[in-house]
């Protein structure tokens, strides 16, 4: 069973500029979302997706966008990157079973850099 | 304004002793609570949860308390090993699908 993976690992960007992270789903699981870690604190939630619909969404501006595809694999796409963007963008697939709570399975995370 | 509060951020404790992590929420609606461990360049993963039905939930080595009067959640290691060194993330649940998490603690068990 492979787990969830995401690519790139590290990745450093401008003021300004987009990015596109993506994550593979572990297999099985109908669910992603999304969180940013800031240095030193815990992860944020940014949104979710179930079955290629947006499912909830955190406190983040528009220009945090986010797509799922037909086979589960996700992108999150961030426009107009600002210095505090820079954090660890983590992946978590889940599969939905209608649960008060659906274990999430944690990618290792992109490490995004904004000079 | 911060939901969960890990004010611990680091503790440091001898190999074979118990590890007492702590947590503080704020709502009382939150209806399901977990905790992720995780090291350097990994992800968080799962490493036990409790629902708001219960108070005590125990595996292996590892037990979580939760006193929803204090709205107050615990984590205990015993005994506490090298390999139990990393970020302990306090999180909870809300509406199923989202999660909350404190800011981490950082334990280290010392041989």
């Amino acid at each position: 069973e492979t787990g969830v993976t995401q690519s790139p690992t590290h990745l450093i960007k401008t003021r300004g500029q987009q990015v596109t992270l993506r994550c593979s789903s572990q297999s099985g699981h109908n669910t992603v979302s999304w969180y940013q870690q800031a240095l030193g604190q815990g992860p944020q939630f940014i949104f979710q997706y179930y079955r290629e619909e947006e499912n909830g969404r955190g406190n983040f501006p528009p220009r945090f966008s986010g797509l799922q595809f037909p086979n589960y694999s996700s992108e999150l796409n961030v426009n107009a990157l600002e210095l505090d963007d820079s954090a660890l963008y983590l992946c978590a697939s889940s599969l939905d079973r209608g649960a008060s709570y659906n274990e999430q399975f944690f990618g290792p995370g992109t490490r995004l850099t904004v000079l | 304004d911060q939901q969960v509060k890990q004010n611990s951020p680091s503790l440091s404790v001898q190999e074979g002793r118990i590890s007492i992590l702590n947590c503080d929420y704020t709502n009382s609606m939150f209806d399901y609570f977990l905790w992720y461990k995780k090291y350097p360049a990994e992800g968080p993963t799962f490493l036990i949860s409790i629902s708001s039905i219960k108070d005590k939930n125990e595996d292996g080595r590892f037990t979580v308390f939760l006193n929803k009067s204090a709205k107050h959640l615990s984590l205990h290691i015993v005994p506490s090993q090298p390999g139990d060194s990393a970020v302990y993330f306090c999180a909870v649940s809300e509406y199923g699908n989202k999660l909350v998490f404190g800011a981490g603690t950082i334990l280290r068990v010392k041989s």
